[in-house]
């Protein structure tokens, strides 16, 4: 079955921009939607097919997916940001997550 | 705004059984379906399945294949989830959430705390 694998951490600085990647076979050619959750608190969708923003999500949070990594990136990175990110795909009738990356907002 | 509210936290005896329900308000239950998905005390996401609003057929996870139910009351808009032969392992938040029609999880319930304790 296709797994994710998410860099288990990332530091970023603030104002600097912030990669998290997610890595799987030929994910490049599914739908890659990301989740931020805040120590806490609720899961929230923050990118949907790739590059799509809910209404409410900043436009520093953008995403892409290409061969067999998709990316969210976080531009002018807020304190705000600190959070586990999860990337999230639909394979073969199931949902497969990434294991979570945690970012940390110098 | 679409909201899901789920059932208060629970504890469980190990072998017990528990049943969460989420009850969606707005317009979420005209969404493809309902997802399931859980998180252990410092774990990430786990999925457990899903549930169609339209259809009623439901799709589990290989991990929980025989010990859960999901099902969906049109009229209340209602949905549920029940874990059967409960042990420690299964202490978590259980989270609902609408499942759209590219498979994301676009609004989420507040989670429910399942603890598993004898």
């Amino acid at each position: 079955s296709l797994e994710l694998t998410q860099p288990l951490s990332v530091s970023v600085a603030l104002g600097q921009t912030a990669t998290i990647t997610c890595e799987g076979n030929n994910i490049g050619s599914k739908n890659v939607h990301w989740y931020q959750q805040k120590a806490g608190q609720v899961p929230a969708l923050v990118i949907y097919r790739d590059t799509k923003r809910p209404s409410g999500i900043p436009e520093r949070f953008s995403g892409s997916n290409s061969g067999n990594t998709a990316t969210l990136t976080i531009s002018r990175a807020q304190d705000g940001d600190e959070a586990d990110y999860y990337c999230q795909l639909w394979d073969y009738n199931t949902v497969v997550f990434g294991g979570g990356t945690k970012l940390t907002v110098l | 705004q679409a909201q899901l509210v789920q059932s208060e936290g629970e504890v469980q005896k190990p072998g017990a059984s528990v049943k969460v329900s989420c009850k969606s308000s707005g317009d979420t239950f005209t969404t493809y379906g309902f997802t399931w998905v859980r998180q252990a005390p410092g774990h990430g996401l786990e999925w457990m399945g899903w549930i169609s609003t339209y259809s009623g057929d439901t799709n589990y996870a290989q991990n929980f294949q025989g010990r859960v139910t999901m099902t969906t009351d049109s009229s209340t808009g209602t949905s549920y989830m029940e874990l059967r032969s409960l042990t420690s392992d299964d202490t978590a938040v259980y989270y609902c959430a609408s499942f759209g029609l590219y498979f994301y999880m676009d609004v989420w319930g507040k989670g429910t705390t399942v603890t598993i304790s004898s």
